[in-house]
């Protein structure tokens, strides 16, 4: 079946450096969701990419989509101590019959020292 | 802001025992989802369900599990036969439409089997 792997699974980071975490699927996808979880919360949807190539931006979160719709990545500039929590990316399969099926990847835990 | 509400916030049972736990998702949303995350892992695909009937399931989704919408309001999810291995946060999430949307996640329900 489908797998979606993430990296790293920890990162440590000084308040105001940047963060990135990456996201790799075994299988093309229709489109990429990014959720966050803070600790003890549920997971919060951030983003989605639909198109290959696509570069979104939110504030200091840059989003992007693989040309060939099977990575994608979260780059987080100047990280702030709100930043932490658990990065997941979380992919929707292409064809088949997958009703809704989110594959989540590992996630990024993201600590952010002050 | 419309949310997902689930209950019970936090529910220990027996092993062997059956379990039911409730979602009330948002209210024009047509697709509901249940999801399970072991402690400190990712986020697991449950099962879909969309006009009364099972969209799609996952492997782990066995006989021990049921869902159901009895009244147009709830979303239940039912666990026979408690395992230890059960023990996990369940997440109900909804979405307006199957693809190309976000999915709106509870807070969850974190069961403990004993």
């Amino acid at each position: 079946g489908q797998q979606v792997m993430q990296i790293p699974q920890y990162q440590h980071v000084q308040e105001g450096e940047d963060f990135t975490t990456y996201c790799n699927s075994s299988t093309t996808l229709s489109n990429i969701q990014w959720y966050k979880q803070r600790p003890g919360g549920h997971p919060v949807f951030l983003i989605q990419l639909v198109k290959s190539g696509e570069v979104k931006k939110q504030k200091r979160l840059t989003f992007q989509f693989g040309e060939a719709k099977k990575n994608s990545s979260l780059h987080i500039t100047a990280t702030q101590t709100t930043d932490v929590g658990t990065y997941f990316c979380a992919g929707l399969s292409a064809g088949g019959t997958s009703y809704g099926k989110l594959t989540f990847g590992q996630g990024t835990i993201l600590t952010v020292h002050p | 802001e419309p949310e997902v509400t689930q209950t019970p916030s936090h529910q220990v049972t027996q092993m062997g025992q059956e379990v039911i736990l409730r979602c009330v998702p948002i209210s024009n949303h047509l697709y509901f989802y249940w999801y399970r995350q072991i402690l400190g892992q990712k986020v697991e695909f449950l099962v879909s369900f969309y006009n009364n009937e099972i969209s799609e399931k996952s492997e782990i989704f066995d006989d021990q599990f049921s869902v159901e919408r009895p009244d147009g309001s709830n979303f239940t999810l039912k666990i026979r036969s408690t395992k230890l291995e059960d023990s996990a946060m369940y997440f109900c999430a909804s979405s307006k439409t199957l693809l190309n949307t976000e999915a709106f996640f509870g807070q969850g329900t974190r069961l403990t089997v004993v």
